[in-house]
């Protein structure tokens, strides 16, 4: 995978509301995406995943959006809690090429969101 | 709890010092990777492994090595270490490369 970025480095919502944090990405040839969620102090916490046969996945409170044609991706999280509130970065794995796997799992910058009571 | 661990949680050395932090991944995964996190950094790779092998390099520097075993833990070894090296250093491990990884808490690296 080649690099990932993001748009915002910050957002803050209020509590109750949904929350968008977008991310767009360099290779497209990339075809797996997934978000984590990191919370100070802590390692990285895996969200979901979405494959470029998809365009749009659901879990639970969150959907993540992907649009191949412009190479962009978001996260979207309804009615964001205090506890929705750290660092979310989109990452890209590397796509594999006749059996071989590439490394190289690269991270975009992070978007800090912030919840207000 | 992801179920990546990695020892020791803290560590505080001198510059110039070499240190060896551990990294024992998921049961049955085969690949394992190597990141740095300053303060107010995102996530740099530095290196992965698959199975044993070396499979992709970040920006990792010549100073620091790492090896994935028989057992597929993992060892990152940092050595004539810098007041700059201090940080957050995780690693992850995934089925396959191409899969979801799942991140160890990390090990604080405080050189002074």
């Amino acid at each position: 995978g080649e690099s990932v970025g993001l748009h915002l480095p910050t957002l803050s919502v209020q509590e109750g509301d949904n929350s968008i944090i977008n991310c767009a990405y360099s290779n497209s040839a990339s075809d797996y995406f997934i978000w984590y969620k990191q919370e100070s102090g802590k390692g990285p916490q895996f969200i979901i995943d979405i494959r470029s046969n998809m365009d749009k996945r659901q879990g639970q409170r969150v959907t993540v959006l992907l649009n191949k044609t412009v190479k962009h991706l978001s996260l979207q999280i309804a009615a964001t809690q205090p506890g929705d509130s750290a660092v979310y970065f989109c990452a890209d794995p590397p796509f594999n090429a006749g059996g071989t796997s590439y490394g190289k799992l690269t991270f975009g910058q992070g978007t800090i969101l912030t919840v207000h009571p | 709890d992801s179920g990546v661990t990695q020892t020791p949680k803290h560590l505080i050395t001198a510059t110039g010092q070499r240190v060896t932090l551990r990294c024992s991944p998921r049961s049955g995964d085969l690949s394992v990777y190597w990141y740095q996190q300053s303060l107010d950094q995102g996530l740099q790779f530095l290196i992965q492994y698959y199975n044993g092998e070396e499979r992709a390099k970040g920006n990792i520097l010549e100073r620091f090595s790492a090896q994935q075993f028989p057992d597929l833990h993992s060892e990152l070894n940092l050595s004539s270490l810098e007041l700059g090296d201090s940080a957050l250093y995780f690693c992850a491990s995934s089925r396959q490369v191409n899969t979801e990884a799942f991140f160890g808490q990390g090990t604080r690296l405080t050189v002074v």
